[in-house]
């Protein structure tokens, strides 16, 4: 069955430094998600993607945030100064359309 | 906005017995999707509504949308330890992919 797969499963970084979470969504999908969940709480909506540009964000996509799809098939979140509440898993999703949303395993990211 | 709200928000049961869980929204439901997570990692997709009265079966889990379109429900027949899980309600409007809103989750073990 074909899978959303993210990499790396577990970042650390200190506060302040850049990180870059990254995502292989399904081939043949076409819209694309990022989601985080804070231990304890509510997965939330970052930001959607489609047709290589945002289609909608949260108030929580501020301008620390970015979103890229450089080639075919990655699909990156860059944290351009992480700061400790950006502690947080981290989940990518995809989806062609109809049927559901594919979710990833999910990045620890873990801000120190 | 919508919200949606899950009850119970944690629930033990024994191995064998039956449960429900709830997903009850402030607005309308137009496409209802119930996802399981394993604590700490990715969703796992089980099944999606869209049609108020639908039903739809996996293996011991049945999940339905009210008529009235404003509640979901997620019943699980002969629990087994393989049940245990956070299990998550969300919506997005119907189209298939704008982003979804979830859950406060609930929290379901199984004891032997």
């Amino acid at each position: 069955e074909p899978e959303v797969t993210q990499t790396p499963s577990h970042q650390v970084t200190q506060m302040g430094q850049e990180v870059i979470l990254r995502c292989v969504p399904i081939s043949n999908h076409l819209y694309f998600y990022w989601y985080r969940q804070i231990l304890g709480q509510k997965v939330e909506f970052l930001v959607s993607f489609y047709n290589n540009e945002i289609s909608e964000k949260s108030e929580i996509f501020d301008d620390q945030f970015s979103v890229e799809r450089p080639d075919g098939s990655n699909f990156t979140l860059k944290i351009r100064s992480t700061k400790l509440e950006d502690s947080a898993m981290y989940f990518c999703a995809s989806t062609w359309g109809v049927g559901g949303y594919t979710f990833g395993s999910g990045t620890r990211l873990t801000v120190v | 906005s919508q919200e949606l709200e899950q009850s119970p928000q944690s629930l033990i049961v024994q191995e064998g017995k039956n449960l429900t869980i709830n997903c009850t929204s402030s607005k309308t439901l137009y496409g209802l999707y119930w996802y399981k997570q394993k604590y700490g990692e990715g969703l796992i997709f089980l099944m999606m509504l869209q049609k108020g009265g639908e039903e739809k079966s996996h293996e011991k889990i049945t999940a339905k949308l009210d008529e009235k379109k404003q509640q979901s429900s997620l019943h699980i027949t002969a629990s087994q330890p393989s049940h245990a899980g956070i299990y998550l309600c969300g919506a997005d409007k119907g189209t298939g992919f704008q982003k979804l809103v979830f859950g406060t989750g609930t929290r379901l073990l199984v004891s032997p």
